[in-house]
């Protein structure tokens, strides 16, 4: 499967504790983005990343949130402290370039986050 | 404040028939437009696009109409079947966003046989 690899599919968490959640691109893509998608709501725009560059993060939470796309592995999304309020599915998605000829990014399986 | 709104939270069609999903956005800037499905545990998948310069693009049994004047889009799903049924997201994103998607809150669509 060469799609956008996300895990873990599932994960639980105490309050207080951390939380990662890691992203694999597709073959060939430099571009990363994350997504989160509140309980019955669409996804929200968190962050965008090529390698070892923060792009765009207006979406994330200023505390507590941080991304990095380094340059050999996959991306990461951490989430210091954990709140029930961070409970959400996150989505990755990643594509070839930026622009407008490339915005069919392709979305991974998510991670689905429980906070306890 | 929702740039992209998807203002039918559900919809319910007989198999066979049409499906028209709707979606309306306030950004002026928006210049590419999305539809993405998603099925329960999954992750959106993209359906179709269309571009500000075009008012329709076809793809087999999906069409997308674009009506810039109104900032209004529809996704068109002739004949529907069982297996369309899942949620749609509308998506915007402008030339200078680098690929950020502002997404509708989702019609899930129901297709009964």
């Amino acid at each position: 499967n060469a799609g956008v690899m996300q895990n873990p599919r599932h994960l639980v968490r105490r309050r207080g504790q951390e939380a990662r959640l890691r992203c694999s691109p597709m073959k060939g893509h430099s571009h990363v983005y994350w997504y989160r998608q509140l309980p019955e709501e669409g996804l929200k725009f968190m962050v965008y990343l090529q390698k070892e560059n923060i792009i765009d993060e207006s979406g994330m939470p200023k505390e507590r949130f941080s991304a990095e796309f380094p340059k050999e592995g996959p991306s990461i999304l951490r989430i210091q402290q954990v709140v029930r309020g961070d409970s959400a599915a996150y989505f990755c998605a990643s594509s070839r370039g930026g622009g407008l000829m490339n915005t069919e990014a392709f979305f991974g399986q998510g991670t689905r986050l429980t906070v306890v | 404040d929702q740039q992209v709104k998807q203002n039918s939270p559900s919809l319910s069609v007989q198999e066979g028939r049409i499906s028209i999903l709707n979606c309306d956005y306030t950004n002026s800037m928006f210049d590419y437009f999305l539809w993405y499905k998603k099925y329960p545990a999954e992750g959106p998948t993209f359906l179709i696009s269309i571009s500000s310069i075009k008012d329709k693009n076809e793809d087999g049994r999906f069409t997308v109409f674009l009506n810039k004047s109104a900032k209004h889009l529809s996704l068109h799903i002739v004949p529907s079947q069982p297996g369309d049924s899942a949620v749609y997201f509308c998506a915007a994103t402008s030339n200078n966003a680098g690929n950020m998607l502002t997404f509708g809150g989702g019609t899930r669509l129901m297709v009964k046989p």
